[in-house]
């Protein structure tokens, strides 16, 4: 019931796409849905997040969908970048009990020039 | 400041060494975190601390030993490791009441 299932696992795609990362989830207690951006050697840089009060967030060329029926979220990039080229992790957690956050095995995204 | 750093960026030791990783951050947050991450893995939690005291521990072998000396600071003391202990060790900050995990660029170990 901890798992975050992240797909696909990779994904290629050409400048100017829209590349959509997918994630589902089983706890209905999570209640914080973060993304994290992590490129060769750095460590993961907090993108974009959620909370389950609303179906859509906005940031720049980022989009967080939530749909709470279904336990699933996903990551949409639009007008995608070579910049963008990294491993893009969904996260989960329950704020009101433990901090610890919950990772989807993460997707590795080539935006090709 | 919203940056938490570490140091060394990267370190490589013998399994009889002794060695200690770094971690500072100046955001004001009383939670730190200690992942490991293995290549193309998610980060993996190794302990968080919570107003300067141990508050998990994911059942980490005592080889790694983690220190909060003041709520800015964190060590992660190493030693006696195995070569399986390779990775990035990251840190990562909050606030307590929080989710949103600020990490840091992660240390590079090596152990021959």
């Amino acid at each position: 019931q901890q798992q975050v299932k992240q797909s696909p696992q990779s994904l290629i795609v050409q400048k100017g796409g829209i590349s959509i990362i997918n994630c589902a989830y089983e706890n209905t207690a999570f209640d914080y849905f973060p993304w994290y951006q992590q490129f060769p050697g750095k460590g993961p840089a907090l993108l974009i997040a959620i909370r389950p009060d609303v179906s859509e967030k906005k940031e720049g060329r980022f989009t967080i969908s939530f749909n709470k029926s279904a336990k699933q979220f996903s990551l949409h990039i639009m007008d995608s970048q070579p910049g963008d080229s990294a491993t893009y992790f969904c996260a989960a957690s329950n704020q009101g009990g433990s901090e610890k956050l919950v990772f989807g095995k993460g997707m590795k995204l080539t935006v090709n020039p | 400041d919203t940056e938490v750093t570490q140091t060394p960026k990267h370190l490589v030791m013998g399994m009889t060494n002794k060695k200690s990783l770094k971690c500072e951050q100046h955001m004001g947050h009383r939670a730190m975190y200690w992942y490991k991450q293995k290549a193309k893995k998610p980060p993996e939690l190794m302990f968080v601390y919570s107003y300067e005291k141990l508050s998990i521990n994911e059942s980490v072998p005592s080889r790694f030993s983690p220190e909060c000396p003041n709520s800015s600071l964190l060590n992660l003391h190493l030693h006696a490791l195995q070569p399986e202990d390779s990775a990035l060790y990251l840190c990562a900050s909050s606030q307590v009441t929080h989710n949103e995990q600020f990490f840091g660029p992660g240390t590079r170990l090596t152990v021959l």
